[in-house]
């Protein structure tokens, strides 16, 4: 078992809808990160949590720490939110590297 | 601040060449990760390196994979006798000071093929 999955792996929406992609994490850590990967494209982070819930523009993150459970919300989506949505956390003896999960692929049509 | 600057974008190489995959951290980034994405796959941990000090190379290949961060100039990640296996979505990250949550920032990655 990995110790992040995220599911589902592949979302297919209609231009508009609300969009929950959740993560689930399995070792103790000190910072979650949501991530966006554009096809052929670097990788762009969107939100470092710890504790709580954020905000950008149409993008909502939240983080349960007793739950080990997180969740990347995209509210009126867009086509131009297309993308692969990564899950990765800093563990708590890991130091500062990142372990990611294998990415959702979000594909919103118009 | 032009953030992580990671160079070639695309790197093609022939089996059994190196490949020199460049990484310069963001201004005031004191510290380096080293991620690999082989193809329809997730992004995995490589090496973590500070200024003339690799800290955790526990994600790099025993044999022919080697990483530097030089006092003066880029980090450099290095695959001698390239092959097809190696290719891959190399990604560079850089980050503050160790324990600072904040700044943790990605590069474009270099797409290596091997041919």
């Amino acid at each position: 078992k990995n110790e992040v999955e995220q599911s589902p792996q592949n979302l297919t929406a209609q231009e508009g809808e609300f969009i929950t992609i959740n993560c689930s994490y399995s070792v103790g850590i000190s910072a979650l990160h949501w991530l966006q990967q554009h096809p052929g494209g670097g990788i762009v982070s969107l939100f470092m949590l710890s504790s709580g819930k954020k905000k950008h523009g149409r993008l909502i993150a939240t983080i349960n720490i007793q739950e080990k459970h997180s969740s990347l919300h995209i509210t009126a989506s867009h086509p131009r939110d297309s993308a692969v949505y990564i899950c990765a956390v800093r563990g708590e003896t890991s130091g500062s590297r990142l372990t990611f999960g294998e990415g959702t692929q979000l594909t919103v049509n118009p | 601040n032009a953030g992580v600057m990671q160079n070639p974008r695309h790197l093609v190489r022939r089996r059994g060449q190196e490949a020199r995959l460049r990484c310069s951290p963001m201004k005031g980034h004191s510290h380096v990760y080293w991620y690999r994405q082989l193809p329809e796959e997730g992004l995995k941990f490589m090496v973590y390196l500070q200024k003339e000090n690799i800290i955790d190379e526990s994600g790099m290949p025993k044999e022919r994979f080697s990483a530097e961060f030089p006092k003066e100039g880029p980090s450099i990640l290095r695959i001698q006798q390239v092959v097809r296996g190696d290719s891959a979505a190399y990604f560079c990250a850089s980050s503050p000071l160790v324990g600072q949550v904040s700044g943790y920032t990605f590069g474009s990655g270099t797409r290596l093929t091997v041919v």
